[in-house]
């Protein structure tokens, strides 16, 4: 399997801060990875796919980039509404792999 | 518009089997291309992805379990089942279904709510 190891495991920020979070892959996966923001309670939002395409509705602070197997996602300004858990995922090989998730809280 | 709904118990016994039931609308199964997925999550911990079944029948199963899941799907009634055998107090967690944007890039572009499982004697 391929595993998926996101950095670091949480975060304090405030609003209107610039965050990134990263993700490493065991091996290439190019660009085959998306990023999921999930608030309590919720079920995963799919935010980016194919490593930096943002999903339609999703607001263009965030942005992802990187291929291989090194891959960021940032907030340009973090908004209330950005404090959840996000998770990457890889889909080049089976079994879909997720991170262990990225905590951004006040 | 894709929905996803998760049924199911709330609640089974140790050594019991799981069966929960994902109905959906806004796509067919009998369409090429279109999948669903199941992917869990146990309390404050990571999601883990179970299996995937897609319209030509073609199942996928996550190696660590897929002696215990079986997913199968109902194309008349819009409805993909995944039962899971054997089931352990581990195994509690939150229960996802999702829909695959494709075959070939099998990331999650729609959610149901998910559904509650403990598992205790």
């Amino acid at each position: 399997d391929i595993q998926m190891t996101q950095s670091p495991s949480s975060l304090s920020a405030s609003v209107g801060d610039r965050v990134t979070i990263t993700c490493r892959a065991s091996q290439d996966i190019r660009n085959w990875l998306a990023w999921y923001q999930q608030k309590p309670e919720k079920a995963p939002r799919s935010l980016v796919s194919g490593a930096s395409t943002l999903q339609s509705g999703v607001p263009s602070r965030f942005s992802g980039s990187g291929s291989g197997t090194h891959f960021t996602l940032t907030i340009s300004s973090l908004q209330p509404e950005d404090f959840a858990t996000y998770y990457c995922q890889q889909y080049h090989r089976y079994p879909p792999t997720f991170g262990g998730g990225t905590r951004v809280e006040i | 518009h894709i929905t996803l709904n998760e049924s199911g118990p709330t609640m089974v016994k140790p050594t019991q089997t799981l069966t929960l039931t994902c109905t959906f609308s806004g796509f067919s199964l009998s369409t090429r291309g279109r999948g669903v997925g199941w992917i869990r999550q146990p309390p404050g911990k990571a999601l883990e992805w179970l299996a995937l079944i897609y319209w030509n029948d073609d199942k996928r199963y996550n190696p660590s379990l897929h002696s215990r899941l079986t997913i199968t799907k109902d194309t008349s009634k819009d409805q993909v089942v995944l039962t899971m055998t054997n089931m352990d107090p581990v195994d509690t967690a939150t229960y996802f279904c999702a829909h695959p944007y494709t075959e070939e890039f099998y990331y999650f572009d729609y959610w149901g709510q998910g559904t509650l499982v403990t598992v205790s004697s």
